[in-house]
């Protein structure tokens, strides 16, 4: 029983484009949703974060958009560059609740 | 600054046999987690403690056990290796629960069971 779905498995894009990852999620209990990036052979490591009560967060490139009818979320990385070329992986939890990931995303930002 | 530490890195294990994955934390962090990654899945939770001497079951407990005898070591204990189980464990501790706050990852073990 999947919880978090993530899409796509697999995603490619040139250098300057944007990064698109979406995750959708079934339990409208979830409070809390971040992102983590996992570079080969290194644990993932928090990237962003966001809560239900607001609908966009953005980091510098990096823009999480909620949209809490549709029970989705997305990662959107602006400008990406080949060091952003990483496995994505969305999460979710509800109270003080574990983590739940989503299947992750490998992302591949070539020159 | 050491963070999460995970020994070992690699291991080969046959099948049956048995092995203990350590993890060591320098943060005074109460929660603790015990995950596996798998090509397709993404991270399994395995088992979790809330505190020192507190364990509990995740998603995917099954040929695993846990012991979180001091608060800085979590271990995951494999009592008869099975080929399922080949897979990349990686820690992970956090000061509050994973809604509150962030959780800081080792950098894995990769084990084969052959």
């Amino acid at each position: 029983q999947q919880q978090v779905k993530q899409s796509p498995q697999s995603l490619i894009v040139q250098k300057g484009g944007i990064s698109i990852i979406n995750c959708a999620y079934e339990n409208t209990a979830f409070d809390y949703f971040p992102w983590y990036q996992q570079f080969p052979g290194k644990g993932p490591a928090l990237l962003i974060a966001i809560r239900p009560d607001v609908s966009e967060k953005k980091e510098g490139r990096f823009t999480i958009s909620f949209n809490k009818s549709a029970k989705q979320f997305s990662l959107h990385i602006m400008d990406s560059q080949p060091g952003d070329s990483a496995t994505y992986f969305c999460a979710a939890s509800k109270g003080t609740d574990k983590l739940i990931f989503g299947t992750g995303t490998r992302l591949q930002v070539f020159p | 600054n050491a963070g999460v530490t995970q020994t070992p890195k690699f291991r080969v294990l046959k099948t049956g046999q048995s092995m203990t994955l350590l993890c060591a934390q320098d943060m005074n962090h109460e929660y603790m987690y015990w995950y596996r990654q798998d090509p397709g899945m993404g991270l399994r939770l395995i088992h979790y403690s809330v505190g020192e001497g507190t364990t509990a079951k995740g998603e995917v407990p099954d040929g695993y056990n846990v012991s979180r005898l001091k608060k800085q070591n979590f271990l995951l204990g494999l009592e008869s290796a099975a080929p399922s189980q080949t897979s990349v464990y990686f820690c992970a501790s956090s000061t509050d629960p994973p809604s509150e706050t962030e959780a800081f990852f080792g950098q894995g073990t990769r084990l084969t069971v052959v």
